[in-house]
């Protein structure tokens, strides 16, 4: 079984800038979420999509970051502008349901210069 | 409200040694624990969990047991190898919340 899937590994920016980072979960999981880890830090959830609805956003900063998932499939998170504290590991995973386990992608390591 | 505290790093052992890793959460009622596994260069990997209390999550030589009355989940291995150097993150999730990470213990085992 394909796990979750995120591209690209790594992207360097100047704050300002935007940028963009796709996600390609488990098959058949219904559940998607995106997860902040900087340095030294546990990662924290920025947002979770029940297939296409959002089931909580409560700590996306919803002034430079989006997100969606079309289609109940692949996801995007957006930073538009990013600042230099956004550098970090940006994760994604995906969960057969809600409150299931999460299996987690890779992860982009985003420097933002 | 819920989260969950581990002991801070680094940890460095010799191949062979015993291997604890303590952890500890906050939360009402009864959440599901996990430890979670993350090797350099690469992103989080499910090690064991453990749903209820008295539980015993095991795998790869790991185990932690679900401890209600001392709210705690501790990562154990007998014998460490070299391929065991990783960072290991505790976590939690509670119906109708969302998953809590601890802040990951780096483990180092030299030959």
């Amino acid at each position: 079984e394909a796990g979750v899937a995120q591209s690209p590994r790594y992207k360097i920016i100047e704050k300002r800038q935007s940028v963009a980072f796709w996600c390609n979960p488990i098959s058949g999981h219904a559940t998607l979420y995106w997860y902040q880890q900087i340095l030294g830090q546990g990662p924290k959830l920025l947002i979770q999509f029940q297939n296409n609805g959002v089931v909580d956003d409560s700590q996306l900063p919803k002034d430079r970051f989006s997100a969606e998932r079309l289609k109940g499939v692949d996801s995007t998170l957006k930073i538009q502008p990013a600042k230099l504290e956004d550098s970090a590991v940006y994760l994604c995973a995906s969960s057969l349901e809600l409150y299931e386990t999460q299996y987690f992608g890779p992860g982009t390591r985003l420097l933002v210069l | 409200g819920d989260s969950v505290t581990q002991m801070e790093g680094p940890v460095t052992l010799s191949e062979e040694a015993f291997l604890t890793i303590n952890c500890t959460y906050t939360a009402t009622g009864y959440p599901s624990l996990f430890w979670y596994v993350q090797y350099p260069g690469e992103g989080l990997q499910l090690l064991l969990k453990a749903t209820k209390a008295d539980d015993k999550g095991s795998n790869k030589g790991f185990e932690a047991t679900y401890r209600k009355e001392t709210t705690s989940f501790h990562l154990e291995k007998g014998s460490v190898q070299v391929s065991d150097s990783a960072v290991y993150f505790c976590a939690l999730i509670h119906t109708g919340n969302q998953f809590y990470f601890g802040t990951g213990t780096s483990l180092t085992v030299i030959p």
